[in-house]
Parts: structure tokens; sequence; C-alpha cells
């Protein structure tokens, strides 16, 4: 099945700094969503996004399908911004929306 | 915006009893919905897909018999954790495929069930 590696694993940030996190699959792609998974387990939608670019507020994403990866900006983060960042895909003909997760990005923001 | 609902969001239970979780599309009809499974500082990993009206379909290494699906309506299905035990203790979270899905929709979670077995 397809393959979804998410980097770094952990970062650490001072508020207001800048970060970008990456996610790369194995195979073609159908759907591309990012995740902020908030530290009660909830999973926010952040984009949408199987190629393109998107800005939303502090946040864009850009996914390159043909290349077989996709980026995520945090600009001057916050606090709020920590938790867990995943990417997660759907790809072949499985007729269903049957996203495969990567493996996570911690994100700790600091005062 | 299309809203998934997943109750109990927590439950403890004792070894040997079952546990039920019902996810719930509010405001959509789903023909199907997913049901993931997250370990602690792990990722999400998908168990089963369930369709409305039809034997879930069950990822490898999944028991069938351990964990039932049951997807009665277009707007429940249910995920039955049978004579549980403490390795199943995890974080449970749902999703759900709108009935008019196209490749341009994202898909929706329910805000999950964290279950601790004694």
């Amino acid at each position: 099945g397809i393959q979804v590696e998410q980097s770094p694993p952990d970062l650490i940030l001072q508020e207001g700094a800048n970060s970008t996190l990456r996610c790369n699959f194995s195979d073609s792609v159908n759907n591309l969503q990012w995740f902020h998974q908030n530290p009660w387990g909830q999973l926010i939608n952040l984009f949408y996004i199987p190629s393109g670019t998107k800005q939303n507020g502090r946040l864009s994403a850009t996914t390159v399908a043909t290349e077989r990866y996709s980026l995520l900006y945090i600009s001057s983060s916050q606090t709020t911004d920590s938790g867990v960042y995943f990417c997660a895909v759907e790809g072949g003909n499985t007729g269903f929306q049957k996203l495969v997760f990567g493996t996570g990005t911690r994100l700790l923001v600091s005062p | 915006g299309a809203v998934v609902s997943q109750h109990p969001s927590r439950v403890i239970c004792k070894s040997g009893t079952s546990v039920k979780i019902e996810c719930r599309s509010l405001d959509f009809q789903a023909t199907t919905m997913f049901w993931y499974r997250q370990f602690p500082k792990q990722s999400l990993m998908l168990m089963a897909t369930s369709n409305e009206g039809s034997k879930a379909t069950y990822e490898q290494g999944v028991e069938k018999d351990k964990f039932l699906i049951n997807h009665a309506s277009l707007t429940l299905s249910t995920l039955t954790v049978t004579s549980a035990h403490p390795e199943d203790s995890s974080f449970y979270i749902c999703s759900a495929e709108l009935l008019t899905f196209s490749y341009n929709s994202p898909l929706h979670f329910g805000n999950g069930t964290r279950l601790t077995v004694t």
C-alpha cells in the first residue's frame, strides 16, 4: 500500500518563528489532507490539497503531486499551534476516501 | 459544514466487558464510514471500512469478531469492542464520507473516543 512519511518527527519552536513541515508519499494520490491534532485528540482539518497551493491565515500548504510531496507552512507560530500535524492521503482506485495517515510531526511552540 | 458526532468521548471499562462506540453524521448522509485506532504517540491506523447495509471490510490484522461494526443507517455506524482487554485501550476515531462525495471534498472526522480497559 501507499507509504506516507513526514518530517521532522519532532519540532520545537519559539513563539513567532516560522516552520515548514514535509509529507512524502510513495504513489499518486486522489486526496491529500493536512490535520492538526490538538492535545484532546481532536483532528482539525486544515487543508484539502491534492495539488496546488492554498492559504488560510498564518497557514499555507503546497502539494506537488508529480513529485509526491506536500509542505505545510506555519508562520508567526503561536503556543496554540502546538500539537501533532498529520498529512493523510488516499490513493489508488478504492472508490472510497480511505485515508492513510502519515507518521506525524509533533510540534511544541514555547512562549 | 459537515459534522460527525462520536459518543462517548471517554469510557473506562473492566476487562472482559464490551463497549459500544457510536459515530453519527449530523447534517449529511454517509454511505461509508471509517474506523481508526490510535495508540499513544502513534499515527492513526485504519481498522475497517463500514458500508451502510452491508458487512464491514476489515484491514489486515484487525479481528472482525472482536471489533463488531454495524452500519444500519445512512447516519449511524457503531463499533463494539467485545471482551475488551487492557491492550485494547486506545483512542478510536471515526470518519464519514458524504453520500455525494467527489474527490474534491474532504473527509470529516469525529472527536474520538478514549477507551481505557482496567
